[in-house]
């Protein structure tokens, strides 16, 4: 499978807990992004990368938020101290820059207790 | 502040016949659109996409056309089948130099259900 991975599928924490996750893109893809999808509502753009720059951030990133790709090819993304409203499905996609379409992942499901 | 909406929250179409999704959008900076299916806990799909600069873009049973002037773009799915039921997001690239350059905004979503 030569798609986009992420990891765990699933997470449940208690709230205050830090939690993170793993992206691995299409292999030969420079740009990377992350998403957020809450119930009933469309994907919501979080950040994203070029080979390890981290290009854009959203405003929807508080400052518990952090994303790194060290070394330009996976990428994880870390949520400090969680609370409920972090309750989500975390979605990374990737492309190539220069090409429009981005391709997803199966997503992480976030349920904070 | 929804710069791209899908105003029908679920469509119901009988097998065999058309499936239209619309979705609407704001932000004329936008140069590329994509559709993407979804089923639950999976992440979306990739369908189709059009660019600005044409009004129709057609792969097999999935058609795209985007009308410009009214910043309006529709999916039509010809036949549709029982398993193209899911959910479909428009999703919409700012173009270069644009504060939504390389990010995709997406609508809420529609819910296509489609009848044996």
């Amino acid at each position: 499978d030569t798609g986009v991975s992420q990891d765990p599928r699933h997470k449940i924490t208690k709230r205050g807990q830090n939690v993170t996750f793993r992206c691995d893109p299409i292999s030969e893809h420079n740009r990377l992004y992350w998403y957020r999808q809450t119930l009933g509502q469309g994907p919501e753009f979080l950040t994203y990368f070029q080979n390890e720059a981290q290009l854009e951030k959203s405003r929807l990133l508080s400052d518990r938020f952090s994303a790194e790709r060290p070394k330009g090819s996976f990428s994880t993304l870390e949520i400090q101290r969680t609370e409920q409203g972090d309750s989500a499905m975390y979605l990374c996609a990737s492309s190539l820059a220069g090409q429009e379409t981005q391709y997803f992942g199966p997503g992480t499901r976030l349920l904070v207790l | 502040d929804q710069q791209v909406k899908q105003n029908s929250p679920s469509l119901s179409v009988q097998e065999g016949r058309i499936s239209i999704l619309n979705c609407d959008y704001t932000n004329s900076m936008f140069d590329y659109f994509l559709w993407y299916k979804k089923y639950p806990a999976e992440g979306p799909t990739f369908l189709i996409s059009i660019s600005s600069i044409k009004d129709k873009n057609e792969d097999g049973r999935f058609t795209v056309f985007l009308n410009k002037s009214a910043k309006h773009l529709s999916l039509h799915i010809v036949p549709s089948q029982p398993g193209d039921s899911a959910v479909y997001f428009c999703a919409a690239r700012g173009g270069a130099g644009g504060t939504s350059y390389g990010k995709l905004t997406f609508g809420q979503g529609t819910i296509l259900t489609v009848h044996p």
